[in-house]
């Protein structure tokens, strides 16, 4: 098993719905987790990070964490086309070092 | 911002040249990255560097050398190019203040044909 493993896509979502964008991690990853949002042709950016069990708000962005389960998702609320992007999971491995998935490539139809 | 720049930004090469890309950091952080992004593959660590002089191998280390002479500059080097190194080049930083967020630079495009 990868140590973080993401459905590549694409997911396609109508304008203004939620998107669901989920990720699952084995036990080799440590305790944080992050969402990077990448554009195609640019650099990844940070969406957010999580750290503990439940759920993280950040505008239209909830981040939601479960150890149990070992999961991680991201849910985009009233999804607009600037949200069209991949989005990458990522997970600590250890204190400096950052273990990524291979991203989930989101498209919002209007 | 994290004030990463990397250069060049596009490259083409031939097969067999040595190339290296250069990241350049200006907030004196202490951990830097290499990665590489292709299709399919995501991110993958190159090498990192925690300090001067101190660096270690990531998970596709084979054909790359780093080094770090000063803080703020990380070179990677391809020794001898390959096809097999055409990808997209990152370079990241660690946040400071007990963060442990990485920020990416805006890449560099190789090509080796």
């Amino acid at each position: 098993q990868k140590e973080v493993e993401q459905n590549s896509g694409p997911l396609s979502v109508p304008e203004g719905a939620i998107a669901s964008l989920n990720c699952t991690y084995s036990d080799r990853v440590s305790q944080s987790f992050f969402w990077y949002r990448q554009y195609s042709g640019k650099s990844p950016e940070l969406i957010m990070s999580i750290y503990s069990n439940g759920d993280k708000e950040d505008g239209r962005f909830t981040a939601q964490l479960n150890k149990a389960s070992q999961y991680v998702s991201l849910l985009i609320r009233d999804s607009q086309p600037s949200d069209s992007a991949t989005y990458l999971c990522a997970a600590t491995l250890s204190a400096s070092k950052i273990i990524f998935g291979s991203g989930t490539r989101l498209s919002i139809r209007p | 911002d994290a004030g990463i720049t990397q250069s060049p930004r596009h490259k083409v090469t031939e097969t067999g040249t040595p190339v290296t890309l250069r990241c350049h950091q200006t907030e004196n952080h202490r951990y830097m990255y290499w990665y590489r992004q292709d299709p399919g593959h995501g991110l993958r660590l190159i090498h990192y560097s925690y300090g001067v002089k101190d660096t270690d191998k990531g998970e596709v280390s084979d054909g790359y050398s780093v080094s770090r002479s000063k803080t703020e500059d990380f070179l990677l080097t391809l020794e001898s190019a390959t096809s097999s190194q055409t990808s997209v080049y990152f370079c990241a930083i660690l946040g400071g203040g007990g963060e442990d967020t990485q920020y990416f630079g805006p890449g560099t495009r190789l090509t080796v044909l």
